[in-house]
């Protein structure tokens, strides 16, 4: 099977802008969660999406937004770009059955805020 | 809310020797997970400990979790090269949160 797959890989923006990363899970997961990565916080849960409903959510303010599609791809949104949002943003998806923990990370993507 | 404490942040180990990194919580886990991320790349799931008390190996690696599930260690035999990277703890919370720790960040000394 294909692995997660993420879009784009590598990013540049400026303050003010908004941005949207793309994650395709493996085929027939249909948990995906979003995790910002920075040398200095680590990785930080964003949102968690199965079936199309947010499961869980992290303590990020509303800039940050994220959906997901039937055929379980997802979307993660930031508004208004900030330095601080500068990190890699990863995603990783679950199988079908909820209680299967196994997480498949994405290769990330890298946003550069300017 | 819950945090997840990693312990020690670098870990700088001579080829040949063990090391063991250890991750705390403040709430009580339903499960806890080990992921590895080699420099450049991404988190690789390791293993998942469920149990109280339950202990896990893979070749060299030896997993724990502690009987309150509320701490697990991670301990590596024989270190070799291909043990670089950082490891991640991360633990689920009753309300299925999921909270990494910050990481054991494993260098080694040939």
């Amino acid at each position: 099977k294909a692995g997660v797959t993420q879009t784009p890989r590598y990013l540049i923006k400026t303050r003010g802008q908004q941005v949207t990363l793309s994650c395709s899970p493996i085929s027939g997961h249909r948990s995906v969660s979003w995790y910002q990565q920075t040398p200095g916080q680590g990785l930080q849960f964003l949102f968690e999406y199965f079936s199309e409903t947010q499961r869980n959510k992290g303590n990020f303010p509303g800039r940050f937004s994220g959906r997901q599609f039937s055929n379980s791809r997802s979307e993660m949104n930031v508004s208004t770009l900030e330095l601080g949002d500068s990190a890699l943003y990863l995603c990783a998806s679950r199988p079908r059955d909820r209680y299967q923990e196994t997480q498949y990370f994405g290769p990330g993507t890298r946003l550069l805020v300017l | 809310g819950q945090q997840v404490m990693q312990i020690p942040q670098y870990q700088h180990v001579q080829e040949g020797e063990d090391f063991t990194t250890y991750c705390n919580s403040s709430t009580t886990l339903s499960n806890i997970q080990w992921y590895k991320q080699r420099p450049g790349g991404h988190p690789v799931f390791l293993i998942q400990l469920v149990k109280s008390g339950e202990v896990k190996k893979q070749k060299r690696l030896t997993f724990q979790f502690g009987e309150a599930k509320k701490n697990s260690s991670l301990h590596i035999t024989a270190t070799q090269t291909t043990d670089v990277g950082t490891y991640f703890c991360a633990g689920r919370s009753n309300d299925y949160k999921l909270s990494f720790g910050a990481g054991t960040t494993v260098t080694v000394r040939a």
